[in-house]
């Protein structure tokens, strides 16, 4: 079964780190686009990040310098390291695959079910 | 970077009625346009990807249409289980949102 569940949220103060994991099965996370999809409370989706083509990034301006965005194939999961946190990080951190390595197919057609992070002192 | 704009942000519609929502890119991105749907504390679902190709075991009665930088996401005979947000996307450049259209009773 082709399945994405991610781990790592939780509570943090502003200033802090925190790295998400997505394991993926079903599939290997190396052959596709794998991206972060975040959604603060009560908002719409926003993609922070996006990690492709053996190791080519994306990021949102609202994290360029603060998040990292990686894979390891060993384990079949990506990460999302998150540095220097903001409030206005708060959110619920989605991982998405993309439905094939094609140009046509980077839509997000496999998510997780989330995973929650929270920047408060 | 290429914003995207929906409309309406709302839109109040009854079991069996048709709705039409609009979205629209800064820029041309050709057909590379999806749309999903949330409901309520549920992850986003894929629709329709390349701005008219029905993901597989979606129903029927959504339809996308449009090129260029004006998308219009069509559902006919309304379902219970149709009221949700939706949300556009580009993936012609990076990948962008549009806010999201809240349909509700």
């Amino acid at each position: 079964e082709v399945q994405l569940v991610e781990s790592g949220g939780g509570l943090v103060q502003p200033g802090g780190s925190l790295r998400l994991s997505c394991a993926a099965s079903g599939f290997t996370v190396s052959s596709l686009y794998m991206s972060w999809v975040r959604q603060a409370p009560g908002k719409g989706l926003e993609c922070v990040s996006v990690i492709y083509s053996g190791g080519s990034t994306y990021y949102a301006d609202s994290v360029k310098g603060r998040f990292i965005i990686s894979t390891d194939n060993s384990k079949n999961t990506a990460y999302l390291q998150m540095n220097s946190l903001r409030a206005e990080d708060t959110a619920v951190y989605y991982c998405a695959r993309s439905k094939s390595a094609r140009f046509e197919d980077r839509a997000f057609d496999i998510w997780g079910q989330g995973t929650k992070v929270t920047v408060s002192s | 970077d290429t914003q995207m704009t929906q409309s309406p942000s709302t839109v109040s519609a009854d079991v069996g009625d048709t709705v039409t929502i609009t979205c629209r890119a800064s820029q041309n991105i050709d057909s590379w346009l999806a749309w999903y749907q949330q409901r309520l504390g549920s992850v986003p679902k894929l629709l329709i990807y390349k701005a008219s190709t029905l993901e597989s075991g979606v129903p029927s009665r959504f339809s996308g249409s449009g090129s260029g930088t004006e998308f219009t996401l069509t559902i006919t005979s309304l379902q219970p289980d149709d009221f949700a947000t939706y949300y556009c996307q580009q993936y012609y450049s990076y990948w962008a949102f549009g806010q999201g259209t809240k349909v509700e009773i």
